[in-house]
């Protein structure tokens, strides 16, 4: 079992519809970060949290603590939105879920 | 400098030869990070800096693979007698400290073994 699951692997959704990945871990962390990779493989982090709730723009990042659990919430969703979501976690390194593969048709 | 470079951003080299990749981080990030992601696959850790602390090299798949920082700086990674299962794409990250700050990322270098 890997130490950070995401879910689902593959999402596609229409323009406009709400949108929640969901990334759960197995381990003692001090932080979680949810990245986002574009085709061509450039990585932007996103949030990092290691409490509560954070938001920027149409993104919204939780985390509860207690169940080792954290959504990405994409509200408004648009094509440009469409890339890989990866959420990791953050000890003495970052590990990493698998990602989340999201497509936003028009 | 303004983000995390890396270069250069495309390799192109022979099987058995050694190739040397470059990264700078952001000035004053004591924190720096070399993973890979190969084709299709998730990131895979590969060694992290920390200031003047001992390296944490336990991720490094072979013996092949060495990676230097110098003067908390500038860090390269060395890949000798390069393999075709060394194709992936290398990613350096660097952070203002261990874990308790975000990670800024560099574009990348797209090592291809031919």
């Amino acid at each position: 079992k890997n130490e950070v699951e995401q879910s689902p692997q593959n999402l596609t959704a229409q323009e406009g519809e709400f949108i929640t990945i969901n990334c759960s871990y197995s381990v003692g962390i001090s932080a979680l970060h949810w990245l986002q990779q574009h085709p061509g493989g450039g990585i932007v982090s996103l949030f990092m949290l290691s409490s509560g709730k954070k938001k920027h723009g149409r993104l919204i990042a939780t985390i509860n603590i207690q169940e080792k659990h954290s959504s990405l919430h994409i509200t408004a969703s648009h094509p440009r939105d469409s890339a890989v979501y990866i959420c990791a976690v953050s000890g003495s390194r970052l590990t990493f879920g698998e990602g989340t593969q999201l497509t936003v048709n028009p | 400098g303004a983000g995390v470079s890396q270069s250069p951003s495309n390799k192109v080299t022979e099987k058995g030869k050694d190739v040397e990749l470059r990264c700078d981080p952001i000035s004053g990030h004591t924190a720096l990070y070399w993973y890979r992601q190969s084709l299709g696959q998730g990131l895979e850790f590969l060694i992290y800096f920390q200031g003047n602390s001992a390296p944490d090299k336990s991720g490094l798949p072979s013996d092949r693979f060495s990676a230097e920082r110098t003067g908390g700086s500038v860090s390269t990674l060395t890949i000798q007698r390069t393999q075709q299962e060394d194709s992936a794409v290398y990613l350096c990250a660097s952070s203002r400290d261990k874990a308790n700050y975000g990670y800024t990322f560099g574009s990348g270098t797209r090592l291809t073994v031919v």
